[in-house]
């Protein structure tokens, strides 16, 4: 089973508000990533953890703020967030940081 | 610096005929090789991967890409193309030695005519 879960499927958001994403795996992966993919582009990396620790911030501003609670979840909390922000938010994760990643089908976030 | 090119933005095909879609990377090694496949507003779904070994890889959905060094490419084929084809096509490379960063083309739309 590769499945990643990500809820919700889509967020409508106002710039004051505070909400979070949340993505899933129980394949047994210590590695875990969000990325962030405007339309008609590719994705992008903004976070990724490995063994529950953050390893890689892809200089994302601060209003985006990822947890990883154990090896199973993670979490992207996010604040006072611009319009521009809007996007399909994917999660992924792998075995290992060097090994194939499978990613969930996305939370669809509009920030008005 | 490490880049990956899909020369085609969007390609049109007939129901039933062969599909190529072009990859190129610009490394000083071998990098790990992916496609992947996305229905529009879902997500990734991994076609296939090469990492080492036959250069000739099979994948799901009937899907096959060949991995080319002298040509620094991987470009991904199928004999036979089905209406459920349609969807936006990445070829994605990560370069060993470190974390596993996935580089993504631009991306190829794939659009089948019946």
């Amino acid at each position: 089973d590769t499945e990643v879960t990500q809820t919700p499927k889509h967020l409508v958001m106002g710039m004051t508000n505070k909400k979070s994403l949340k993505c899933e795996q129980h394949m047994g992966h210590r590695a875990m990533y969000w990325y962030k993919q405007k339309a008609k582009k590719p994705p992008e990396l903004m976070f990724v953890y490995s063994y529950e620790k953050l390893s890689i911030n892809e200089s994302v501003p601060s209003r985006f703020s990822p947890e990883c609670p154990n090896s199973s979840l993670l979490n992207l909390h996010l604040h006072a967030l611009q319009p521009e922000d809007s996007a399909l938010y994917l999660c992924a994760s792998s075995q290992g940081v060097q090994e194939t990643q499978y990613f969930g089908p996305g939370t669809r976030l509009l920030v008005l | 610096a490490q880049s990956v090119t899909q020369p085609d933005i969007h390609i049109t095909v007939s129901e039933g005929a062969s599909l190529e879609l072009r990859c190129n990377y610009s490394y000083g090694a071998t990098p790990y090789l992916f496609w992947y496949v996305q229905s529009p507003g879902q997500g990734l779904q991994l076609l296939l991967k090469y990492f080492s070994g036959d250069t000739l890889v099979q994948g799901i959905k009937g899907f096959e890409a060949e991995f080319k060094r002298s040509q620094s490419s991987f470009n991904l084929r199928k004999p036979s193309v089905h209406w459920s084809d349609a969807a936006e096509y990445f070829c994605a490379v990560a370069f060993s030695g470190g974390y596993n960063k996935l580089i993504f083309g631009a991306g190829t739309r794939l659009a089948v005519h019946p």
